[in-house]
């Protein structure tokens, strides 16, 4: 079955620490894997797109990672602010052409406290 | 700057009224998707468009219908709203798959 899982389910971090989020999949063929930003109330905003090929890939304070061989992907946030604290959702896009189709993760509450 | 507009942020209505939420991009996009989002669901696929007056079931299509008949316009259509669809719904298009700029997105609420 193609699932998408997340961990932790949510998170609580003081300004300015890291964080890492986790993504473990288990879709096939893989396509590429997402990370979106979702902010309490509005729709969500895509961070990152990794392929097959690629294993990081970074957006500013925000770094991904893909392990295609274990099927495992992290989002790293660096020198966390009040701003990013939001849900971030992972999402899986398998197959090809008309058949293509999205798993979505059930993502990470991440609150940063001052 | 693109954008997806959904016309309301919140919308009140009641049990068994029949109820539109609109959705515009202003980007060209031949794709356009019709998504729910619920606490400890995630997000999950309604009805989707790839081209005008096209439409294609998602997951859950049960309940609604969709309409395009501009590139730029989606339509989402509760015949008999009830209370097992208040949900944020959230637009969204796309020139390739998972690349999506999304809406804001419409808290429905259905008393």
């Amino acid at each position: 079955k193609n699932q998408v899982e997340q961990s932790p389910q949510s998170l609580i971090i003081l300004e300015g620490k890291n964080c890492t989020l986790q993504c473990n999949y288990t879709v096939s063929p893989f396509s590429n894997l997402r990370w979106y930003k979702q902010d309490t109330g509005r729709g969500p905003v895509s961070l990152t797109i990794m392929t097959f090929s690629e294993n990081t890939k970074s957006n500013g304070r925000y770094t991904a990672t893909l392990d295609a061989d274990t099927k495992q992907s992290s989002l790293h946030i660096t020198a966390s602010q009040l701003s990013d604290s939001a849900s971030y959702i992972c999402v899986v896009s398998h197959g090809a052409g008309n058949n293509r189709k999205l798993i979505w993760g059930l993502g990470t509450s991440l609150a940063v406290n001052p | 700057d693109v954008k997806v507009t959904q016309s309301s942020r919140y919308l009140v209505k009641r049990t068994g009224e029949k109820v539109f939420l609109e959705c515009v991009q202003d980007m060209d996009h031949e794709n356009m998707f019709w998504y729910r989002q619920d606490p400890g669901l995630g997000l999950r696929l309604i009805y989707f468009s790839y081209d005008v007056k096209m439409k294609e079931k998602g997951d859950i299509p049960e309940g609604y219908s969709v309409s395009r008949e501009k590139k730029e316009r989606f339509s989402l259509i509760l015949e008999s709203a009830s209370t097992n669809q208040t949900s944020m719904y959230l637009c969204a298009s796309s020139t390739s798959p998972g690349d999506y700029t999304f809406g804001s997105g419409t808290r429905l609420t259905v008393v």
